[in-house]
C-alpha cells in the first residue's frame, strides 16, 4: 500500500517563500505529483517528479528524493491567491494503468 | 492541456432516489478514467478505476452495487449513485488518463467535479 503524510496547515506571508514537505512509503512508485486545489474546486496540475532532483516551473518548483521517500513544493513570491490546499500525490501502477493516492493536504494562507 | 468535463456541476436529490454523473474527456481518448469521492476539509479518495470496455476496479470499501461505473466509450465514464442516503453527499471527481491528442500519458486531468447533496 501507500502512506503519505504533509503536514495539515502553514501559514505564510505575501511575498514570501514556503516549502511544503511530503513523506511518502509506497511499494510501487511511478512518480508524485503536486496539485493546487481551491475549496469547491478540483485539483488543478503543479509538478511531477519521477527522477530525483529539482524540477523548477515559474514560482513553482518541486524537488524529489526517492531513496528518503521525500519531497517537497516550494512555492516564491507568495501571491493572495496562492491561498489554497496543496495536495502531495503519488503514482503507482496498476493493472489498469496510473493510480494516484492522495495526501491529506496542506491547506496554505497567505497573509499580507 | 486536455480537457475534462463533469455533468452536473450540482445536484441535490432526495434519500433513496439514484443519481447519474458523466465524465467527459474533451480533446483526447481516456483509456482510462478515475472517480473520486471527498468529503468537506479531507483530501482525494479513490473509489474507483475504470477502463474502456471493462469492469470497474473498486477499492476497498467502496460497494460496487452502489456506486455504479460505466465507462462505455474512449470518452465517457458515468458514475451512478444508486439509492443515495445523506451520508453519499459528498463531492465527486472524476479524472482520466490518454495518450492521444493534448493528453500527456503520466498526467491524470481532473474535470471541475460534482457536488451531490441528498436530502
Amino acid at each position: 500500500g501507500q502512506n503519505i503524510d504533509q503536514p495539515t496547515e502553514m501559514t505564510a506571508t505575501e511575498g514570501a517563500i514556503v516549502q511544503i514537505n511530503c513523506t511518502y512509503q509506497t511499494s510501487g512508485f511511478n512518480g508524485l505529483f503536486w496539485y493546487q486545489q481551491h475549496a469547491g474546486e478540483a485539483p488543478t496540475f503543479l509538478s511531477y517528479n519521477v527522477l530525483d532532483g529539482l524540477e523548477e516551473k515559474g514560482r513553482f518548483s518541486s524537488f524529489l528524493s526517492r531513496s528518503k521517500g521525500y519531497s517537497y513544493l516550494l512555492l516564491k513570491e507568495l501571491q493572495m491567491k496562492d491561498s489554497a490546499s496543496y495536495l502531495c500525490a503519488v503514482s503507482g501502477i496498476t493493472g489498469g494503468g496510473n493510480k494516484l493516492t492522495f495526501g491529506t493536504g496542506t491547506q496554505l494562507k497567505v497573509e499580507l | 492541456g486536455a480537457v475534462v468535463s463533469q455533468h452536473p456541476s450540482w445536484v441535490i436529490c432526495k434519500s433513496g432516489t439514484s443519481v447519474k454523473i458523466e465524465c467527459r474527456s474533451l480533446d483526447f481518448q481516456a483509456t482510462t478514467m478515475f472517480w473520486y469521492r471527498q468529503f468537506p476539509k479531507q483530501s482525494l479518495m479513490l473509489m474507483a478505476t475504470s477502463n474502456e470496455g471493462s469492469k470497474a476496479t473498486y477499492e476497498q470499501g467502496v460497494e460496487k452495487d452502489k456506486f455504479l461505473i460505466n465507462h462505455a466509450s474512449l470518452t465517457l465514464s458515468t458514475l451512478t449513485v444508486t439509492s443515495a442516503h445523506p451520508e453519499d453527499s459528498s463531492f465527486y471527481i472524476c479524472s482520466a488518463t490518454g495518450t492521444s491528442g493534448s493528453a500527456i500519458s503520466y498526467e491524470q486531468y481532473f474535470g471541475p467535479g460534482t457536488r451531490l447533496t441528498v436530502t
